[in-house]
């Protein structure tokens, strides 16, 4: 596609439930990041992937939480047994590669509520 | 550890203002820099992307500027508009780990 595309854009769910999020990158760009955005704060970090190389995960605040990235392209974010503390925007970037050369392109996120 | 630092936090001009934006940050050796702009409840869009070799980059009334010795990285905004009025981040790229550290904003308000 022309961008980053996320979906859902929005999701409310109760506390201990379990969600997933999903990124489809650029066509063709093999670096994918996920970043958490809550309310007032700044971008966190979470995960990265490069190519078919072990992902990044040095970003993820607890083993509740997991991602994978099938085939190079789609990624999904997993959190399981949410808690309020995860609410926040999640928000997914791609590049074509790891050179520094490129930029990223963020998608417009998924806002995520727990009640 | 790298930390991107973004001053001032808040910023508000009346319309027609040039300004400026400040970012800096610790580790000096980075690959690249990018300005990007948020706007309330979207995502992020790229403004400018500085390679680490480049001084500045240019783009319509936007100029950024990287010195990269000095840790420091400025957006210039000319002839503000209402339109301009939104979150403006700076992200660096560094480490093995080619980690996008990003400073916490500058909340630009261009008033009418």
């Amino acid at each position: 596609g022309a961008g980053v595309s996320q979906s859902p854009s929005n999701k409310v769910t109760e506390k201990g439930k379990d969600v997933e999020l999903r990124c489809d990158p650029i066509s063709g760009h093999t670096a994918l990041y996920w970043y958490r955005q809550s309310l007032g704060q700044g971008l966190e970090f979470l995960i990265y992937f490069q190519g078919n190389s072990a992902p990044d995960k040095s970003g993820l605040p607890s083993d509740r939480f997991s991602a994978e990235r099938t085939g190079g392209s789609v990624s999904t974010l997993t959190i399981q047994r949410t808690q309020q503390e995860d609410s926040a925007v999640y928000l997914c970037a791609s590049s074509p590669g790891p050179s520094a050369d490129y930029g990223y392109t963020f998608g417009s996120g998924t806002r995520l509520t727990v009640v | 550890k790298q930390e991107v630092t973004q001053i001032p936090a808040a910023l508000s001009v009346p319309e027609g203002e040039n300004l400026v934006l400040n970012c800096s940050f610790t580790d000096s050796a980075i690959y690249n820099l990018q300005w990007f702009r948020q706007d309330p409840g979207k995502g992020l869009t790229s403004l400018l992307l500085i390679q680490s070799s480049q001084r500045e980059q240019t783009s319509g009334r936007l100029n950024a500027s990287l010195d990269k010795s000095s840790g420091r990285s400025t957006l210039y905004i000319a002839a503000s508009q209402p339109g301009d009025s939104a979150t403006y981040l700076c992200a660096v790229l560094s480490g093995s780990a080619r980690q996008l550290t990003f400073g916490s904003g500058t909340q630009l308000t261009v008033l009418p």
